[in-house]
């Protein structure tokens, strides 16, 4: 089975500072990795996904992530956080045909300005 | 033209009392979901659909009943409403291809009293 683990479940950054969200995951067999994001009162977003490939992948919103085997990593960076980024980020993993997603239990990310 | 759609938003109801959730979808995928997100913001997978036919029940009680009468289509029926059944109810659809990028609904929440 596949599972995920977030470290932190708040993350609060300065506007303009760099956004780390950290995300570990487990899997038995090659794992496909995902960033998700929700805004207050909506629904889930994809904001970006490894499958195989380049293992630095690049979202919408200036979002990028890179999947690091060694350290079963998958951890969310953006630049420069920007006011409208505050929202909730779930990491998921998934493999080939599991036809579903297991998330991690989410990282509120705040913006101060 | 929205993607994923649920009604209701918001639901109220006593315990004991039984509700029904619709999803619909235009997005002309094959697979559903059902998720819950507790007050945590946990997001557990609870039934999955693929052209009508369940394809994932994540042992759900059986009070929970979920419904496709077409492939745009996902109800959630539940019966027997307990205080534990309080949460955000999430409906998603993809290709049952690319299951991993799911699309979400904006979410109904439940309050049970």
């Amino acid at each position: 089975a596949q599972s995920v683990t977030q470290l932190g479940s708040h993350v609060s950054v300065s506007e303009g500072a760099l956004v780390l969200l950290r995300c570990n995951y487990s899997s038995s067999v090659p794992p496909y990795l995902f960033w998700y994001v929700q805004y207050p009162n909506q629904g889930l977003q994809l904001l970006l996904k490894y499958t195989t490939g380049a293992t630095l992948v690049k979202g919408i919103n200036g979002f990028e992530a890179e999947f690091k085997k060694s350290e079963t990593s998958f951890h969310l960076t953006k630049p420069s956080a920007h006011m409208s980024d505050a929202a909730e980020y779930f990491c998921a993993v998934s493999v080939q045909g599991a036809q579903k997603l297991v998330f991690g239990q989410g990282t509120r990310l705040t913006i101060n300005p | 033209d929205t993607a994923v759609s649920q009604t209701p938003k918001y639901l109220v109801t006593q315990m004991g009392n039984d509700k029904s959730i619709k999803c619909e979808q235009n997005l002309g995928h094959d697979t559903m979901y059902w998720y819950k997100q507790d007050s945590k913001k946990f997001l557990k997978i609870m039934f999955s659909y693929n052209n009508k036919e369940l394809i994932i029940n994540e042992t759900v009680p059986n009070r929970f009943s979920p419904k496709s009468p077409d492939k745009a289509h996902l109800n959630l029926h539940i019966n027997s409403l307990e205080l534990g059944d309080s949460a955000v109810y999430f409906c998603a659809s993809s290709y049952s291809g690319d299951a991993w990028e799911q699309f979400f609904g904006p979410g109904t929440r439940l309050t049970v009293l």
